[in-house]
């Protein structure tokens, strides 16, 4: 079953915050962030293990909440830069067997 | 850097034909994987293999087949292609140990009429 992503769709003014969460089901031994710019294969952010760790990746940040089952995607300070669609990946089994999330849209305007 | 190439980025195929969808990786990866995307269902895992000769089903397999008979290339097959394939398809391939970043392929659109 897909991880539930929210927002999914969200607009942001330059310099702004944002959150994105996934959701899953089921208990998670990993979370795998990535964003994909139109047109573009997606491309890696980072990695979460089980263990509630938080990692940060320039000013793109995110947390795992093992007991919720939830990661947490911290945008600061937005740029244009940071806009296209951001996946959340699940992996349940530590296979990475990685079930995708329908992703969140997110527009940067100046 | 970690390149993954698809045979082509834009296909089509009629339905009833027997597709093809290749992908070559250069850095050794002991896995790889098939997905598609579609518009509001995100990235959907068809098949993943682990090592050479080895194939494991993903969340939607069914109407597919994969091959993967040298490490650096694992390819998809549409035994019989239908309109409800027509979708983007994508290759990733990953080394081991589990926990690595996954190199996506640029992506094939197939359209099925």
């Amino acid at each position: 079953q897909q991880p539930v992503q929210s927002p999914q769709a969200v607009i942001l003014r330059e310099g702004e915050d944002a959150v994105i969460n996934c959701s899953s089901s089921k208990a998670l031994y990993s979370v795998h962030w990535y964003r994909q710019k139109h047109g573009e294969a997606p491309v890696f952010l980072m990695i979460l293990l089980k263990g509630g760790e938080q990692k940060g990746h320039e000013k793109i940040s995110a947390s795992f909440n093992e007991k919720k089952q939830q990661s947490s995607l911290y945008l600061t300070a937005s740029q244009l830069s940071y806009s296209g669609t951001y996946f959340c990946g699940t992996d349940s089994g530590g296979y990475q067997k990685v079930t995708f999330g329908t992703g969140t849209k997110l527009q940067v305007i100046p | 850097d970690v390149k993954v190439t698809q045979s082509s980025r834009y296909l089509v195929k009629r339905t009833g034909e027997k597709v093809f969808l290749e992908c070559v990786q250069d850095m050794d990866h002991e896995n790889m994987f098939w997905y598609r995307q579609d518009p509001g269902l995100g990235l959907r895992l068809i098949y993943f293999s682990y090592d050479v000769k080895m194939k494991e089903k993903g969340d939607i397999p069914e109407g597919y087949s994969v091959s993967r008979e040298k490490k650096e290339r694992f390819s998809l097959i549409l035994e019989s292609a239908s309109t409800n394939q027509t979708s983007m398809y994508l290759c990733a391939s990953s080394p081991s140990p589990v926990q690595e970043t996954q190199y996506f392929g640029p992506g094939t659109r197939l359209l099925v009429l």
